[in-house]
């Protein structure tokens, strides 16, 4: 067990349908990052929070969108799914610069769209 | 971000040590070098991360070249279990209101390590 929890583990789900995945980082940390990995990408940065704040933004789309919450959990809401959003979706977590001991992944959630 | 440069693969015997390449020219002063390994299934894990002196942890050893434009990642004595994607990164250390937002880690395409039986 890393210390980051990332539920559900699996998702299956249709075309057109909302999910929310959900994260609680490793405590202590304050910092939580979202990474989208699907066969043909690799690990692609998606959004960072801060205590609370948006940090940075990578390759997200317009139709996800994600938010950390006072007790630090984050969820990563993606909407009007598509096929092509069918991969690993991974939380991470990090005192702040990740400096310390490093960035603290969660094992997963795996999306899959029919 | 300054960019890594990693072999596609690698393979090692078993029980034999392994130095895993990372080739970083265009690294700055505030550059810190991490390295993460990903397991068949499993998220990134943290395996070691230095600035400019070499580091030792239970999994492995960083060796920083002394220009720092190049380091080596070190497992001392390769399972079966240490089969794994690993991802050489560059993390801009500085801080400052201009580089707010860079904790992020970019990953590149990494090194598959085989480990041979």
């Amino acid at each position: 067990d890393s210390g980051v929890t990332q539920t559900p583990k699996h998702l299956i789900t249709a075309t057109g349908q909302r999910v929310t995945l959900r994260c609680s980082p490793r405590s202590g940390d304050l910092s939580v990052y979202w990474y989208q990995q699907s066969l043909d990408q690799g690990l692609q940065f998606l959004i960072q929070y801060y205590n609370g704040e948006e940090r940075a933004k990578g390759n997200i789309l317009e139709r996800f969108s994600a938010q950390q919450f006072p007790d630090l959990h984050s969820e990563l809401n993606l909407s009007s799914l598509e096929l092509g959003d069918s991969a690993l979706y991974f939380c991470a977590s990090s005192e702040g610069t990740g400096d310390l001991h490093g960035y603290t992944f969660g094992s997963g959630t795996r999306l899959t769209v029919v | 971000d300054a960019k890594t440069t990693q072999p596609n693969s690698m393979e090692s015997n078993e029980e034999e040590p392994v130095h895993l390449p990372c080739n970083h020219s265009t690294i700055s002063g505030t550059d810190y070098i991490h390295w993460y390994r990903q397991l068949p299934s499993q998220g990134p894990e943290y395996v070691i991360h230095g600035l400019t002196s070499n580091v030792n942890n239970r999994m492995a050893s960083l060796a920083i070249a002394e220009d720092r434009k190049s380091s080596t990642l070190i497992l001392h004595r390769a399972t079966l279990r240490d089969a794994a994607v690993y991802y050489c990164i560059l993390r801009d250390g500085s801080l400052g209101r201009s580089n707010f937002g860079n904790e992020k880690l970019t990953f590149g395409t990494g090194t598959r390590l085989t480990i041979i039986p």
